[in-house]
Protein backbone atom coordinates (compact mmCIF):
# COMPACT_ATOMS: atom_id res chain seq x y z
CA UNK A 1 0.00 0.00 0.00
CA UNK A 2 0.88 3.58 -0.31
CA UNK A 3 2.67 4.68 2.90
CA UNK A 4 2.58 8.24 2.33
CA UNK A 5 -0.43 9.79 1.09
CA UNK A 6 -1.68 13.25 -0.05
CA UNK A 7 -5.29 14.11 0.82
CA UNK A 8 -5.79 16.44 -1.91
CA UNK A 9 -4.69 16.44 -5.80
CA UNK A 10 -5.13 20.07 -6.33
CA UNK A 11 -6.07 23.57 -4.27
CA UNK A 12 -6.53 26.90 -5.36
CA UNK A 13 -6.22 29.76 -3.37
CA UNK A 14 -6.87 33.85 -3.84
CA UNK A 15 -3.09 35.51 -3.30
CA UNK A 16 -2.74 36.68 0.11
CA UNK A 17 -4.30 33.83 1.60
CA UNK A 18 -3.51 30.94 3.89
CA UNK A 19 -3.39 27.40 2.97
CA UNK A 20 -3.24 23.88 3.99
CA UNK A 21 -1.36 21.42 2.36
CA UNK A 22 -2.09 17.50 3.91
CA UNK A 23 0.03 14.66 4.76
CA UNK A 24 -0.64 11.13 5.73
CA UNK A 25 1.46 8.42 6.10
CA UNK A 26 1.51 4.37 7.19
CA UNK A 27 4.84 3.68 9.39
CA UNK A 28 4.75 4.48 13.01
CA UNK A 29 8.41 4.02 12.81
CA UNK A 30 8.96 7.19 10.54
CA UNK A 31 10.81 9.58 12.26
CA UNK A 32 12.03 12.24 9.19
CA UNK A 33 9.06 14.59 7.51
CA UNK A 34 9.82 16.53 4.23
CA UNK A 35 8.10 18.72 1.88
CA UNK A 36 9.26 19.13 -1.89
CA UNK A 37 8.42 21.77 -3.97
CA UNK A 38 8.15 20.98 -8.14
CA UNK A 39 8.08 23.30 -10.40
CA UNK A 40 6.89 22.53 -14.21
CA UNK A 41 9.92 21.04 -15.66
CA UNK A 42 11.68 21.34 -13.04
CA UNK A 43 13.20 18.64 -10.26
CA UNK A 44 12.17 18.70 -6.72
CA UNK A 45 13.55 21.25 -4.43
CA UNK A 46 13.47 21.20 -0.31
CA UNK A 47 11.11 23.43 1.34
CA UNK A 48 10.92 22.29 4.93
CA UNK A 49 11.60 19.61 6.83
CA UNK A 50 11.34 18.24 10.35
CA UNK A 51 12.19 15.29 12.68
CA UNK A 52 10.19 13.60 14.92
CA UNK A 53 11.64 14.97 18.27
CA UNK A 54 9.60 18.56 17.40
CA UNK A 55 5.97 18.85 16.44
CA UNK A 56 6.00 21.81 14.49
CA UNK A 57 9.02 24.31 12.40
CA UNK A 58 8.55 27.46 11.24
CA UNK A 59 10.46 29.07 8.31
CA UNK A 60 9.38 32.38 7.21
CA UNK A 61 5.88 31.98 5.75
CA UNK A 62 6.02 28.16 5.49
CA UNK A 63 5.16 26.10 8.95
CA UNK A 64 5.04 22.39 9.09
CA UNK A 65 3.06 20.59 12.08
CA UNK A 66 3.37 17.05 12.95
CA UNK A 67 0.84 14.55 14.81
CA UNK A 68 3.05 11.56 15.53
CA UNK A 69 -0.27 9.62 17.49
CA UNK A 70 -2.27 10.80 13.78
CA UNK A 71 0.25 9.78 11.65
CA UNK A 72 0.08 13.05 9.71
CA UNK A 73 1.52 15.85 8.98
CA UNK A 74 0.93 19.34 7.36
CA UNK A 75 2.38 22.04 5.63
CA UNK A 76 0.78 25.66 5.97
CA UNK A 77 1.75 28.46 4.03
CA UNK A 78 0.45 32.32 5.11
CA UNK A 79 0.60 35.03 2.98
CA UNK A 80 0.29 33.10 -0.40
CA UNK A 81 2.03 34.40 -3.45
CA UNK A 82 1.77 33.33 -7.18
CA UNK A 83 5.11 32.17 -7.01
CA UNK A 84 3.78 29.88 -4.20
CA UNK A 85 2.10 28.10 -7.17
CA UNK A 86 3.70 24.64 -7.91
CA UNK A 87 3.17 20.45 -6.81
CA UNK A 88 3.92 19.92 -3.30
CA UNK A 89 5.40 16.64 -2.35
CA UNK A 90 5.77 15.29 0.73
CA UNK A 91 7.85 12.64 2.17
CA UNK A 92 8.77 10.76 5.26
CA UNK A 93 11.31 7.97 6.18
CA UNK A 94 12.40 6.02 8.58
CA UNK A 95 16.38 5.22 9.94
CA UNK A 96 16.40 1.42 8.98
CA UNK A 97 19.72 1.68 8.44
CA UNK A 98 19.66 2.64 4.94
CA UNK A 99 18.21 6.28 4.25
CA UNK A 100 15.33 5.56 2.07
CA UNK A 101 12.19 7.94 1.34
CA UNK A 102 8.47 7.79 0.40
CA UNK A 103 6.98 10.79 -1.31
CA UNK A 104 3.60 11.35 -1.71
CA UNK A 105 1.95 12.11 -5.05
CA UNK A 106 1.86 15.40 -4.79
CA UNK A 107 -0.50 18.67 -4.38
CA UNK A 108 -0.76 21.26 -7.00
CA UNK A 109 -1.44 24.10 -5.88
CA UNK A 110 -2.24 27.20 -8.04
CA UNK A 111 -2.28 31.39 -6.19
CA UNK A 112 -4.49 33.23 -8.20
CA UNK A 113 -3.60 37.12 -8.50
CA UNK B 1 27.77 24.59 -11.13
CA UNK B 2 24.98 22.01 -10.99
CA UNK B 3 25.94 19.43 -8.62
CA UNK B 4 23.38 16.31 -10.01
CA UNK B 5 23.47 16.17 -13.97
CA UNK B 6 21.82 13.31 -15.48
CA UNK B 7 22.17 12.35 -19.51
CA UNK B 8 20.54 12.19 -21.95
CA UNK B 9 17.77 14.70 -20.81
CA UNK B 10 15.79 13.12 -23.14
CA UNK B 11 15.77 9.50 -25.09
CA UNK B 12 13.09 7.04 -26.93
CA UNK B 13 13.72 4.32 -27.87
CA UNK B 14 11.71 0.90 -29.16
CA UNK B 15 10.41 -1.94 -26.68
CA UNK B 16 12.70 -4.23 -26.63
CA UNK B 17 15.70 -1.64 -26.89
CA UNK B 18 18.48 -1.44 -24.50
CA UNK B 19 18.73 2.01 -22.86
CA UNK B 20 21.72 3.39 -19.72
CA UNK B 21 20.59 6.46 -17.96
CA UNK B 22 23.54 8.20 -16.06
CA UNK B 23 23.65 10.59 -13.26
CA UNK B 24 26.62 11.71 -11.75
CA UNK B 25 27.29 13.84 -8.63
CA UNK B 26 30.07 16.13 -7.29
CA UNK B 27 28.44 16.78 -3.62
CA UNK B 28 30.73 13.97 -1.93
CA UNK B 29 27.31 12.08 -0.92
CA UNK B 30 26.83 8.75 0.37
CA UNK B 31 23.36 8.02 -1.34
CA UNK B 32 22.28 8.34 -4.51
CA UNK B 33 18.79 7.48 -5.69
CA UNK B 34 17.06 6.43 -8.71
CA UNK B 35 13.16 8.00 -9.62
CA UNK B 36 10.38 7.64 -11.69
CA UNK B 37 7.66 10.26 -12.11
CA UNK B 38 4.79 9.75 -13.35
CA UNK B 39 0.99 11.49 -13.48
CA UNK B 40 -1.04 10.11 -10.41
CA UNK B 41 1.55 7.98 -8.84
CA UNK B 42 4.11 11.36 -7.61
CA UNK B 43 7.71 10.11 -7.01
CA UNK B 44 8.90 6.22 -7.00
CA UNK B 45 11.74 4.68 -5.46
CA UNK B 46 13.32 2.36 -8.56
CA UNK B 47 17.18 1.83 -6.72
CA UNK B 48 19.01 3.47 -4.44
CA UNK B 49 23.15 2.94 -3.21
CA UNK B 50 25.03 3.67 0.18
CA UNK B 51 28.24 3.88 -2.18
CA UNK B 52 30.10 2.43 -5.13
CA UNK B 53 29.45 -0.89 -5.23
CA UNK B 54 26.24 -0.86 -3.03
CA UNK B 55 22.67 -1.36 -4.45
CA UNK B 56 19.34 -1.46 -2.61
CA UNK B 57 16.09 -2.51 -3.62
CA UNK B 58 13.50 0.39 -4.05
CA UNK B 59 9.38 0.25 -4.30
CA UNK B 60 8.97 -0.13 -8.12
CA UNK B 61 12.32 -2.07 -9.22
CA UNK B 62 11.17 -4.26 -11.78
CA UNK B 63 12.67 -4.31 -15.07
CA UNK B 64 15.36 -1.87 -13.55
CA UNK B 65 18.91 -2.68 -12.76
CA UNK B 66 20.90 -0.50 -11.49
CA UNK B 67 25.06 0.25 -10.81
CA UNK B 68 26.96 2.34 -8.81
CA UNK B 69 30.55 2.50 -9.89
CA UNK B 70 31.79 4.91 -7.90
CA UNK B 71 31.12 7.63 -5.35
CA UNK B 72 29.91 9.54 -8.68
CA UNK B 73 28.30 7.78 -10.72
CA UNK B 74 25.09 6.01 -10.29
CA UNK B 75 23.63 4.49 -13.82
CA UNK B 76 20.35 2.97 -14.33
CA UNK B 77 19.70 0.01 -16.70
CA UNK B 78 17.05 -0.91 -18.70
CA UNK B 79 17.74 -4.04 -20.49
CA UNK B 80 14.37 -5.19 -22.75
CA UNK B 81 12.38 -1.77 -22.07
CA UNK B 82 8.57 -1.88 -22.33
CA UNK B 83 6.27 0.77 -23.09
CA UNK B 84 5.43 0.76 -19.69
CA UNK B 85 8.62 2.69 -18.31
CA UNK B 86 7.91 5.56 -20.33
CA UNK B 87 8.04 8.23 -17.75
CA UNK B 88 10.25 11.01 -16.27
CA UNK B 89 13.50 9.68 -14.39
CA UNK B 90 14.80 11.86 -11.68
CA UNK B 91 18.47 10.82 -9.91
CA UNK B 92 19.09 12.25 -6.40
CA UNK B 93 22.02 12.47 -3.42
CA UNK B 94 22.12 12.77 0.01
CA UNK B 95 24.39 13.38 2.83
CA UNK B 96 24.18 10.80 5.94
CA UNK B 97 26.27 12.37 8.12
CA UNK B 98 23.53 14.32 9.96
CA UNK B 99 20.70 11.39 9.54
CA UNK B 100 18.04 12.35 6.56
CA UNK B 101 19.79 15.40 4.98
CA UNK B 102 18.16 17.07 2.09
CA UNK B 103 17.72 15.25 -1.20
CA UNK B 104 19.41 16.90 -3.85
CA UNK B 105 17.65 16.32 -7.59
CA UNK B 106 19.10 16.27 -10.79
CA UNK B 107 16.99 17.70 -13.72
CA UNK B 108 15.38 15.03 -15.18
CA UNK B 109 15.72 12.15 -18.12
CA UNK B 110 12.59 12.25 -20.00
CA UNK B 111 12.22 8.29 -21.24
CA UNK B 112 9.92 7.28 -24.41
CA UNK B 113 9.83 3.79 -25.03
CA UNK B 114 7.89 3.20 -28.37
Amino acid sequence: GQQVKQSSPSLTVQEGGILILNCDYENDMFDYFAWYKKYPDNSPTLLISVRSNVDKREDGRFTVFLNKSGKHFSLHITASQPEDTAVYLCAAGADTGYQNFYFGKGTSLTVIP
Amino acid sequence: EAAVTQSPRNKVTVTGGNVTLSCRQTNSHNYMYWYRQDTGHGLRLIHYSYGAGNLQIGDVPDGYKATRTTQEDFFLLLELASPSQTSLYFCASSDDKNNYAEQFFGPGTRLTVL
